[in-house]
């Protein structure tokens, strides 16, 4: 098993550009999130969604989007980068019941700057 | 709100030696579970160890323990025998159960074994 795949690893943007990061998971888990890393901030939750089609913010939404069209797949889009979205982006998932509830699997992270 | 608080920034341990790991959090729930998770180099994040708030017994994984004092609110982690491979940022997390979808993470702590 793959586990849970993110692309790109690294992607370098203009300020005012648009991208996408995609998130795949093969574990069949119904809860999805998003999370940025920063020096000396942990890891703050941006969008999460608890099944397919539903999504919701986190701690920091503003700038970022979401998608779960499909239950494996959850998208994060930047509309318009910043420079202050410069971050290590981490996506994740888990089950929402049984003695892997809340057990987050991530992602290998995605390197995202903005100039 | 919940928060997660670890007080030490960085610290080091000589390899084969005991390092605990500090970390308070604060919530009103009775219900949660507790987490640490661990981030080489490599910037993969793994799951160390997980507690439920309402089992008494401290969890061990191999050398890794945590002493849980429900009532201090307080979440240590012990690495007994530390080893190269210990090196990483050691990171504290709650969330309440059930329903709780939000991981709270601390900001970290960076652990150096030394040889």
């Amino acid at each position: 098993n793959a586990g849970v795949t993110q692309t790109p690893k690294f992607r370098v943007l203009k300020t005012g550009q648009s991208m996408t990061l995609l998130c795949a998971q093969d574990m069949n888990h119904e809860y999805m999130y998003w999370y940025r890393q920063d020096p000396g901030m942990g890891l703050r939750l941006i969008h999460y969604s608890v099944g397919e089609g539903t999504t919701a913010k986190g701690e920091v939404p503003d700038g970022y989007n979401v998608s779960r069209l499909k239950k494996q797949n959850f998208l994060l889009g930047l509309e318009s980068a910043a420079p202050s979205q410069t971050s290590v982006y981490f996506c994740a998932s888990s089950y929402w019941r049984g003695s892997g509830a809340n057990v987050l699997t991530f992602g290998a992270g995605s390197r995202l700057t903005v100039l | 709100a919940q928060t997660v608080t670890q007080s030490q920034p960085e610290m080091s341990v000589q390899e084969a030696e005991t390092v605990t790991l500090s970390c308070t959090y604060d919530t009103s729930e009775n219900n949660y579970y507790l987490f640490w998770y661990k981030q080489p180099p490599s910037r993969q994040m793994i799951l160390v160890i997980r507690q439920e708030a309402y089992k008494q017994q401290n969890a061990t994984e191999n050398r890794f323990s945590v002493n849980f004092q429900k009532a201090a609110k307080s979440f240590s982690l012990k690495i007994s025998d530390s080893q190269l491979g210990d090196t990483a940022m050691y990171f504290c997390a709650f969330v309440t159960n059930p329903g709780g979808y939000q991981l709270t993470f601390g900001k970290g702590t960076k652990l150096s074994v030394i040889p």
